[in-house]
């Protein structure tokens, strides 16, 4: 069965520090996004992507935050300059259809700043 | 705007027993409903959705959930639950024309042998 695929699992970084989380969807899906999830707290919309561009945003996606298709398969969140506050678990999901009908998780990447 | 509520944060049952788990929804339309389980160390996984028709809704692993539009209410619920079900239960609806999906803070389930 397709699934998505996240790496790394687990990233430490240093404050300040850029990080890119990789994102690897359903080979035909066309919607991707990004969710974190703060521990204790519920899981956040970031980011949606469509044909190559942004679709829609969060208040939380501020200028520290990209995300790229860079070929075919990968799609990627990068953070700047990393806060402490940007400590959380990542979650990147795609759809075929723009979320209507499902949008299928990968595993997460946990992102600690130290 | 809309909002998804959670009202238990925790919820411990014995194994066999039944399970009810709340979920409140704010919406001004027909609201695209779905809860995700979501194990230790494991992504979201859907357990069922709602969109339009029949309002009570049958899901993967013996879960249904009922809409009741008059309530606002989306409950997960499972005759009898099994140990394998202990995990964290969310609620979501769609928004935005993109399916951005907004969730509750979970209901985290314990089962008690």
């Amino acid at each position: 069965e397709p699934e998505v695929t996240q790496t790394p699992s687990h990233q430490v970084t240093q404050m300040g520090q850029e990080v890119i989380l990789r994102c690897v969807p359903i080979s035909n899906h066309l919607y991707f996004y990004w969710y974190r999830q703060i521990l204790g707290q519920k899981v956040e919309f970031l980011v949606s992507f469509y044909n190559n561009e942004i679709s829609e945003k969060s208040e939380i996606f501020d200028d520290q935050f990209s995300v790229e298709r860079p070929d075919g398969s990968n799609f990627t969140l990068k953070i700047r300059s990393t806060k402490l506050e940007d400590s959380a678990m990542y979650f990147c999901a795609s759809s075929g259809d723009g979320g209507i009908n499902e949008q299928f998780f990968g595993p997460g990447t946990r992102l600690t700043v130290l | 705007a809309q909002s998804v509520t959670q009202p238990d944060i925790h919820i411990t049952v014995s194994e066999g027993a039944s399970l009810e788990l709340r979920c409140n929804y704010s919406y001004g339309a027909t609201p695209y409903l779905f809860w995700y389980v979501q194990s230790p160390g494991q992504g979201l996984q859907l357990l069922l959705k709602y969109f339009s028709g029949d309002t009570l809704v049958q899901g993967i692993k013996g879960f249904e959930a009922e809409f009741k539009r008059s309530q606002s209410s989306f409950n997960l619920r499972k005759p009898s639950v099994h140990w394998s079900d202990a995990a964290e239960y969310f609620c979501a609806v769609v928004r935005g024309s993109q399916g951005n999906l907004i969730f509750g803070k979970g209901t985290k389930l314990s089962v008690k042998p």
